[in-house]
């Protein structure tokens, strides 16, 4: 069974870059969509994006301009780097696989708050 | 961003029914199949309902979907205590190209 664990740092000063790691077991990356997601707390969900395991990505637009998703095979792991954070950017971070680029977000990481202060 | 549309809340008693909407558009719920997520406090996020109205396995049979046009319902029959939780559907828009997902409903059970 697949399992997503995501790791990073717990704090980011504003106008810093936020970057999270997250690792793959128990099963193959090769096939699908790996996928960020954020909560900010105590609201909703918000689709950051994904890679490909071949390497193609997709941001959302909102944030297409401070996004880099990428991903290392050999490692079985993918990353988020998001640039210029402010405390907007304050959001529990889950990581989570698609098994194609519409389909439905399964599994999911445990999620990493992510909190932007000085 | 949230541009499929969801009740903040609702509510039941043990053993109703209880009905969570979903609203979006063309672009959205009337060109791609929806995704029910259920979030117990504290957790991530869990698949409900997939394709539309598709039960993951594990997942009883108590929870139903449909869609129609550019709307889609998730249906909680038999509430349950442990069903209180926040709900979110989610769609792919084609105009948007990414994953949408609705505001989410906290569902209370009183």
């Amino acid at each position: 069974q697949v399992q997503l664990q995501e790791s990073g740092p717990g704090l980011v000063k504003p106008s810093e870059t936020l970057s999270l790691t997250c690792s793959v077991s128990g099963g193959s990356i090769s096939g699908f969509w790996w996928t960020w997601i954020r909560q900010p707390p105590g609201k909703g969900l918000e689709w950051i994006g994904y890679v490909y395991y071949s390497g193609g990505t997709s941001y959302n637009p909102s944030l297409k301009s401070r996004i880099t998703i990428a991903i290392d095979t050999s490692k079985t792991q993918f990353s988020l780097r998001l640039s210029s954070v402010t405390a907007a950017d304050t959001a529990v971070y889950y990581c989570a696989r698609q098994e194609y680029s519409s389909g439905p977000v399964d599994p999911w990481g445990r999620g990493t708050l992510v909190t932007v202060s000085s | 961003q949230s541009v499929l549309t969801q009740p903040p809340s609702a509510s039941g008693t043990p053993g109703q029914r209880v009905t969570i909407s979903c609203s979006g558009s063309r672009s959205n719920i009337g060109s791609n199949t929806v995704n029910w997520y259920q979030q117990l406090p504290g957790t991530a996020p869990k698949v409900l309902i997939y394709s539309n109205n598709q039960r993951p396995s594990g997942v009883p049979d108590r929870f139903s979907a449909s869609k129609s046009g550019t709307s889609a319902s998730l249906v909680i029959s038999g509430l349950q205590s442990a069903d209180e939780a926040d709900y979110y559907c989610a769609a792919w828009d084609d105009s948007l190209v990414i994953v949408l997902f609705g505001g989410g409903t906290k569902l209370t059970v009183l």
